[in-house]
């Protein structure tokens, strides 16, 4: 089975802070997805990569940045928190194109 | 912009039929996925329909029109275990991003 997992469940944080949030797949996959989940809002894609050290901009990437430095590993990073990114982050993983992607079982992000 | 148009509440009793309607706007379609989501759990993959026509996977059917830009989520013999939210996801690139939908809370009652 494929595993997606990120680096925590939950994180409280104080408005400035910066944030690593990272999400690590075990099944050599090339595509990689960051998403925030906000109640009525559904999923949004904030950033995707479909190899190493590539990176595209999703629907809403302003506040975020990535890392995408071996295949299996993708980082979000939000350089300075705002309480407006408060959210559930969830990571995705795919192998190729297609509709399927795997989730990691998200972070809780609380900024102060 | 994109956008899928979904109801945002469907309730439905155990042994029943739902259907859960998706509409999209879109250029660049390549298909659509639907996906499961347990309150406080992740997203997971149900069904993918790239061509017109319904896809079957065992209590669960997907259906997708291309000329009519719809498509649909059919649960039958509905358990309490169904409750849960259901999200369409239109594919809208070569490398699979998906472009989800707001989701259709599902609640089955006995």
């Amino acid at each position: 089975d494929v595993k997606v997992t990120q680096s925590s469940r939950y994180l409280v944080k104080r408005t400035g802070e910066k944030v690593f949030l990272e999400c690590v797949q075990d099944m050599d996959h090339e595509n990689m997805f960051w998403y925030r989940q906000d109640p009525g809002l559904g999923l949004r894609l904030i950033y995707f990569s479909y190899d190493v050290k590539m990176k595209e901009k999703g629907d809403i990437p302003e506040g975020y940045s990535v890392s995408r430095e071996k295949k299996e590993r993708f980082s979000l990073i939000l350089e300075s928190t705002s309480t407006n990114q408060t959210s559930m982050y969830l990571c995705a993983s795919s192998l190729s194109s297609g509709g399927t992607q795997y989730f990691g079982p998200g972070t809780r992000l609380t900024v102060l | 912009g994109q956008s899928l148009e979904q109801p945002s509440e469907v309730t439905a009793v155990e042994g029943a039929i739902v259907q859960i309607n998706c509409t999209y706007q879109t250029s660049g379609f390549y298909g659509l996925s639907w996906y499961q989501q347990h309150d406080g759990g992740a997203p997971t993959f149900l069904s993918y329909n790239a061509l017109d026509g319904l896809e079957e996977t065992g209590r669960f059917s997907s259906f997708l029109s291309r000329s009519d830009s719809y498509g649909y989520l059919l649960l039958q013999e509905l358990q309490m275990k169904d409750s849960a939210s259901y999200f369409c996801a239109e594919v809208e690139g070569s490398q699979g991003n998906l472009i989800f939908g707001k989701g259709t809370k599902l609640s089955v009652k006995p």
